[in-house]
């Protein structure tokens, strides 16, 4: 069965401290995986999506990395302004459909 | 920057009446979804619509469920007879295009639908 697991559920950090959120996936196939930013009440975001093992995307803050198995999103010095909850999707061969995780709720200490 | 827009924000109805939450995707895309998120939990895909068809849908899209593209510019998820575990946050999301390409599906803020 297609399943995507975040870790961890929540992460407190001081504002500059940086980290990695972490996206383990199994899925019959891999189309591609996406990150997604959340905001409390609003839709997902998009920020990133990756393709095939070994590729890397970055904007401002944010790297995400992905390897067959897991893809992780380090966020180097972070901000107040990045406290959200980050969202990892995968998207299956054959379908058109998201299979989303958890998400990681991320809060950044002024 | 060009969004998806999803009306009402907050739809509270009656259990047993009928729903229709409308979207409207951004204007040159080609691939409609809805999406759910019950409180505390992941967000889940209901359907995905393609030339005026449903191309693929989850269990959870039984035949109380039905979506519509009723003009250029409006696609609406209806649910017929709603019920308590129906209430949810209702993600609409479209994309450029897919298959073997992959342009990302963006989302539009959502419709909180409360069933009393």
């Amino acid at each position: 069965e297609d399943q995507v697991t975040q870790s961890p559920e929540a992460l407190r950090l001081q504002e500059g401290e940086s980290s990695s959120l972490n996206c383990s996936y199994t899925v019959s196939g891999l189309r591609g995986l996406f990150w997604y930013r959340q905001d409390p009440g609003k839709g997902p975001e998009f920020l990133f999506t990756l393709y095939s093992a070994g590729e890397e995307k970055e904007k401002e803050r944010l790297k995400a990395t992905l390897t067959k198995k897991e893809s992780f999103l380090h966020i180097t010095a972070p901000k107040p302004e990045d406290s959200a909850t980050y969202l990892c999707a995968v998207r299956p061969s054959g379908t058109y459909k998201y299979i989303f995780g958890t998400g990681t709720r991320l809060k950044v200490l002024a | 920057e060009p969004e998806v827009t999803q009306t009402p924000s907050h739809q509270v109805t009656q259990m047993g009446q009928e729903v229709i939450l409308r979207c409207v995707p951004i204007s040159n895309h080609l691939y409609f979804y809805w999406y759910r998120q019950i409180l505390g939990q992941k967000v889940e895909f209901l359907v995905s619509f393609y030339n005026n068809e449903i191309s693929e849908k989850s269990e959870i899209f039984d035949d109380q469920f039905s979506v519509e593209r009723p003009d250029g510019s409006n696609f609406t998820l209806k649910i017929r007879s709603t019920k308590l575990e129906d209430s949810a946050m209702y993600f609409c999301a479209s994309s450029e295009a897919t298959g073997y390409s992959n342009q990302p599906q963006h989302f539009g803020d959502g419709t909180r639908l409360s069933i009393l």
